[in-house]
């Protein structure tokens, strides 16, 4: 099946620094990406949608200028956490989507973000 | 896209069938139901997915009932690999209707034991 993969699978960093992490479909085009949150014990939350070459569209409640959504190619999409705070300690999750003929989503391992 | 009801947590003895239940009293024409699994610390997983047929896969079969409003995944041969929260969702084929959002409910924690 496809292979998505996301750099770092954990990253610890200080409150008010800046965190990218990584989405990458390895063997196909993904012209959709999917950014989750999951909160310890509590299922996964989606927090935007990314179209190749287009702005994300974020859900209710999600912060765009927090939460930076990049998809410049088809096959890498970043999310940067900007000014990370403690709060924002949580598991990410992204997955991608092909073109027409695919109708599953293919998830990435997840990346651990802890802010001290 | 329609709700779905699951049991919060279900036993499994390695080696049996494990059966996880899921009641989609509301489920509309055109969506189909998707399982996905988690493993603890990793990214959801494809499972399956089926309409109104059964389907089978290499990992697992789905049960839809006649009228559709409810369904049940089978792992024939649960492995204490297979610990994980299952999650039953239903929405409309991506392929027709443009869009692919997923949405999460609690799903059900499935633990397999020696």
């Amino acid at each position: 099946g496809a292979v998505v993969s996301q750099h770092p699978s954990w990253v610890i960093c200080k409150s008010g620094t800046s965190v990218k992490i990584e989405c990458r479909s390895l063997d196909f085009q993904a012209t959709t990406m999917f950014w989750y949150r999951q909160f310890p014990k509590q299922s996964l939350m989606l927090m935007a949608t990314s179209n190749e070459g287009s702005k994300a569209t974020y859900e209710q409640g999600v912060e765009k200028d927090k939460f930076l959504i990049n998809h410049a190619s088809l096959t890498l999409s970043t999310l940067t956490v900007t000014s990370a705070h403690p709060e924002d300690s949580s598991f990410y999750i992204c997955s991608a989507t092909g073109l027409a003929g695919y109708n599953e989503q293919f998830f990435g391992p997840g990346t651990r973000l802890t802010v001290l | 896209d329609a709700k779905t009801t699951q049991p919060t947590s279900m036993d499994c003895a390695e080696g049996r069938a494990a059966n996880l239940p899921c009641n989609h009293s509301t489920i509309s024409g055109n969506e189909y139901v998707y399982w996905y699994r988690q493993i603890h610390s990793q990214g959801p997983q494809y499972i399956i997915h089926g309409l109104k047929n059964n389907e089978t896969n290499e990992m697992a079969s789905l049960i839809i009932t006649e009228d559709r409003k409810s369904s049940t995944l089978i792992l024939p041969h649960a492995t204490l690999r297979d610990t994980a929260v299952y999650y039953c969702i239903v929405r409309v084929d991506p392929v027709i209707s443009g869009y692919s959002t997923l949405t999460f409910g609690k799903g059900t924690m499935l633990l397999v034991s020696p």
